[in-house]
């Protein structure tokens, strides 16, 4: 069975660019979570989709967006860039059934803004 | 305060050693997780616990619900250990689904 897969694995971009990023959950997994990682602030919660429909949103700026497809796949967008935005994107998917919400975390993304 | 709190934040050991990480959280949950972050940035969900104690090879966790607690055991350490432990916990509120994590706790294990 595969894993999640993220993509790209490495991105450099310039401040001020957008970017998309791809998050591929594991076969059967309606819910996919995004997280950012950072030095300063650790792993924190950037928004949850189940269904098509975003469920939850962590404390971020509107600048960063995300869409989940029928077949589960995700996508996360960052516009107007900021050097802050630099960090690890790390996506999750899980069954989230009453009785299993365990957690299967992709390798991430790691994006640089210069 | 945050949320989730993970003690010590560094630990050094000694291959053989027995380790221990633990893991305080002050909302209601459903869930709590331990994972493991190697460099390059990839996380290994370990655990998964909403009561009592679990163990999967030289691994062992466990949670206290009342006291809102959960401890990692590592027995007879090796280098290979070497990673960052993240406790994280799926509060039990309403609809939420996200989890919120712990700061780490890096490990490294030496010869």
């Amino acid at each position: 069975k595969a894993g999640v897969t993220q993509t790209p694995r490495y991105l450099i971009k310039t401040r001020g660019q957008q970017v998309t990023l791809s998050c591929s959950p594991i076969s059967g997994h309606r819910s996919v979570s995004w997280y950012q990682q950072t030095p300063g602030q650790g792993l924190q919660f950037l928004f949850e989709y189940f269904s098509e429909t975003q469920r939850n949103k962590g404390n971020f700026p509107g600048r960063f967006s995300g869409r989940q497809f029928s077949n589960s796949r995700s996508e996360m967008n960052v516009s107007t860039l900021e050097l802050g935005d630099s960090a690890l994107y790390l996506c999750a998917s899980s069954l989230l059934t009453e009785r299993n919400t365990e957690a299967f975390f992709g390798q991430g993304t790691r994006l640089t803004v210069v | 305060k945050n949320e989730v709190e993970q003690s010590p934040q560094n630990l050094t050991a000694q291959e053989g050693e027995f380790i221990t990480i633990n893991c305080s959280y002050s909302v209601g949950i459903s869930a709590l997780h331990w994972l493991q972050q190697h460099p390059g940035g990839g996380i290994v969900s370990l655990f998964m616990l909403s009561s009592g104690k679990k163990k999967h090879g030289r691994l062992i966790a466990t949670i206290n619900i009342q006291e809102k607690h959960s401890s990692l055991h590592i027995t007879a350490s090796h280098p290979r250990d070497s990673a960052v432990y993240i406790c994280a916990v799926r509060s039990s509120a309403g609809t939420a689904s996200k989890l919120t994590f712990g700061t780490g706790t890096r490990l490294q294990v030496t010869l």
